[in-house]
């Protein structure tokens, strides 16, 4: 059974990198028809899709996020990672990993599986 | 950028209602549109894909329709379990998400 858990720091200064972890059980990163994403909530909030990884390494960003995102798979571990510098207050929230699994159109989506979210605080 | 608005942004309603949720695209999108379900302190769920296509184990009283820069969710017959906030999804160019309605008891 798939499970996808978030893990990482809960308190980022600003300006530093925040560095979150997504570790995958039940699955393979490598799944040739996966998608791993990022998507993050401030708290009472709307979603912001981060973006997303395939297996091989490819990337696709947020443009209005890409400037500062980073995400990178680590294939013998089965987990993928996001980090994000430069942070603000602006960017704390839930953040969720979340896999878009099958042959359908999008990489940005549909993520038909979430991760139970971490919340990351930014604050001196 | 594609940008995405939802409407409304608070829906009241009554179980055994019937109510719709319309989101509409900056840009033609195609039906590349996804409709989640999320309640408080949980993630997001797929409730449908590709505009109209009902995800896996979800109730048939959700369904969605649309194409172009126009899509409705339409929940026929409200359940307790349905009060909850809703968000669309544009993925034809990276991905967008709705401001999310949130549907309450009335």
């Amino acid at each position: 059974q798939l499970q996808l858990q978030e893990s990482g720091p809960g308190l980022v200064k600003p300006s530093e990198t925040l560095s979150l972890i997504c570790s995958i059980s039940g699955d393979s990163i490598t799944s040739r028809d996966h998608y791993w994403g990022w998507i993050r909530q401030p708290p009472g909030k709307g979603l912001e899709w981060i973006g997303s990884i395939f297996y091989s390494g490819n990337t696709y960003y947020n443009p209005s996020l890409k400037s500062r995102v980073t995400m990178s798979v680590d294939t013998p571990k089965n987990q993928f990672s996001l980090r994000l510098s430069s942070v603000t207050a602006a960017d704390a929230g839930f953040y969720y990993c979340a896999v878009k699994r099958g042959y359908r159109y999008g990489v940005g989506g549909p993520f038909d599986f979430w991760g139970q979210g971490t919340l990351v605080s930014v604050s001196s | 950028d594609i940008q995405v608005t939802q409407s409304p942004s608070t829906l009241s309603a009554s179980v055994g209602d019937r109510v719709t949720i319309t989101c509409r695209a900056s840009q033609s999108i195609g039906d590349y549109l996804a409709w989640y379900q999320q309640k408080p302190g949980k993630a997001p769920k797929l409730l449908i894909y590709k505009a109209s296509n009902l995800e896996s184990g979800v109730p048939s009283s959700f369904s969605g329709s649309g194409s172009g820069t126009e899509f409705t969710l339409t929940i026929s017959g409200l359940q307790p379990d349905d009060f909850a906030t809703y968000y669309c999804q544009q993925y034809d160019t990276h991905s967008t998400f709705g401001q999310g309605t949130k549907v309450e008891i009335k």
